[in-house]
């Protein structure tokens, strides 16, 4: 079973709307982390978010938001007023425990802001 | 200057060839990683090193090997390069608490 699912393959949203990318995982581990990155069309990999599976409240970094379900292991982010520069593949991720030998990848969301 | 750089940018080489890709970080970060990505597979995790003493594979370490010369040095290699190696190689490092990922670059590699 898939341990990280997103499910859009390709998004398409007008500028200046909010977007969420869907993200769920699964695990049996209490103590997990989870991940979004950013990959624009240039290729690199940018880190945009972080949230701890213990972490009482939502992660937030600018006009990224972490919307963390956990009873549903759902951890989908939300980018608030889109601009044309969110254009980008992203990717969820997750690591299980503290172990760097259990971080894992959803397949990603291609994201494309329409002006 | 980046955080993270990785040498070289764009490899072609041929099968049975060793070839080895670099990274080195001014992060000060104890954490490094090296990943591969594939077209609608994500990124997989190769080998990790907690520090010069501490590596580990990853999901996918055969085929390859790494070397930890220095903290700020993280170095993979392959020893007889085959075509289903081409892929796109990311390094990247992470503080103690690992709650962030930096990440160089990407070294675009095929293998003819």
């Amino acid at each position: 079973a898939q341990k990280i699912t997103q499910t859009q393959p390709g998004m398409f949203v007008q500028e200046k709307e909010a977007v969420t990318l869907d993200c769920t995982y699964d695990t049996s581990d209490p103590s997990y982390g989870l991940f979004w990155y950013k990959q624009p069309s240039s290729g690199e990999m940018i880190f945009l978010i972080y949230q701890g599976s213990y972490d009482q409240q939502n992660a937030t970094e600018g006009r990224y938001s972490l919307n963390f379900q956990k009873a549903r292991k759902s951890a989908n982010l939300v980018i608030s007023a889109s601009q044309l520069g969110d254009s980008a593949m992203y990717f969820c991720a997750m690591r299980e425990g503290n172990r760097d030998d259990k971080i894992i990848f959803g397949k990603g969301t291609r994201l494309h802001i329409l002006p | 200057d980046a955080d993270v750089t990785q040498t070289p940018r764009n490899r072609i080489t041929k099968t049975g060839k060793r070839i080895m890709l670099e990274c080195s970080q001014t992060k000060g970060h104890d954490r490094m990683y090296w990943y591969r990505q594939d077209p609608g597979l994500g990124l997989r995790l190769i080998y990790y090193s907690f520090d010069v003493k501490d590596i580990n594979k990853g999901e996918i370490s055969d085929g390859y090997s790494v070397s930890r010369q220095a903290q700020a040095k993280f170095s993979l290699s392959l020893e007889s390069a085959i075509p289903n190696q081409t892929a796109l190689y990311f390094c990247a490092t992470s503080g103690d608490r690992g709650d962030e990922q930096y990440f160089g670059p990407g070294t675009r590699l095929t293998v003819t």
